[in-house]
């Protein structure tokens, strides 16, 4: 069975542009969350959909966007570049809410 | 809210030893679950042990065990027979049922790097 398939894979944008990222779950899940990870710290949570809603959403500033198909994939957007968005986005699926997350390669973006 | 903290930011372990990773936790949740993930360079998160907090035994998954103490808040990774392979980052994380189920608190991880 396939993984978490995030893409792409790599990305280099310039302060003020906009990103969008996607991502699709595991086969049968129906729960996506993003995060972001900066190097050297553990992956900080941005949102999780369900059932194409959106169920939460971590401490990220309005520029950060993102929903669910339905077919359960899903897509982050970022607007307004920052430098400091240059990270590892990673998305993780699960069966439910409350179960395994199981995670994609990521998407590393570098903003200049 | 939840916290996780992880106080090795880097430990050595000689091949073929067995090695502790630390993990406290913090929650008000009453029920959560506790997950370990390895993280190589490639910069994929493999999941790699689950412990419910309500589960009466320690979890294990092959050469992995999860030495859970309630009491002590702690959740430490024992990778038993360690191999080159396991050489990576290893982050504990967290996430509470009556929270945003679907959010997972991570730590900031420990580099655990195996010797031959």
């Amino acid at each position: 069975d396939a993984g978490v398939t995030q893409s792409p894979t790599h990305l280099i944008k310039t302060r003020g542009q906009h990103v969008t990222l996607r991502c699709s779950p595991i086969s049968g899940h129906k729960s996506v969350s993003w995060y972001q990870q900066v190097l050297g710290q553990g992956p900080q949570f941005i949102f999780q959909y369900y059932e194409k809603e959106e169920r939460g959403r971590g401490n990220f500033p309005d520029r950060f966007s993102a929903r669910q198909f339905p077919n359960y994939s899903s897509e982050l957007n970022v607007n307004a570049l920052l430098l400091g968005d240059s990270a590892l986005y990673l998305c993780a699926s699960s069966l439910q809410s409350f179960y395994e997350q199981y995670f994609g390669p990521g998407t590393r973006l570098t903003v200049t | 809210a939840q916290k996780i903290t992880q106080t090795q930011p880097g430990m050595f372990v000689q091949e073929k030893e067995a090695v502790t990773l630390d993990c406290t936790y913090d929650t008000s949740d009453p029920s959560y679950g506790l997950f370990w993930y390895k993280q190589p360079s490639s910069g994929e998160m493999i999941f790699l042990i689950y412990q419910g907090s309500y589960d009466q035994q320690n979890a294990t998954e092959g050469r992995y065990s999860l030495n859970f103490q309630k009491a002590r808040k702690s959740a430490n990774l024992v990778i038993s027979a360690s191999q080159l392979g396991d050489s990576a980052m290893y982050f504990c994380a967290m996430r509470g049922v009556n929270t945003n189920a679907g959010k997972s608190t991570f730590g900031d991880g420990t580099t655990l790097t195996v010797k031959p």
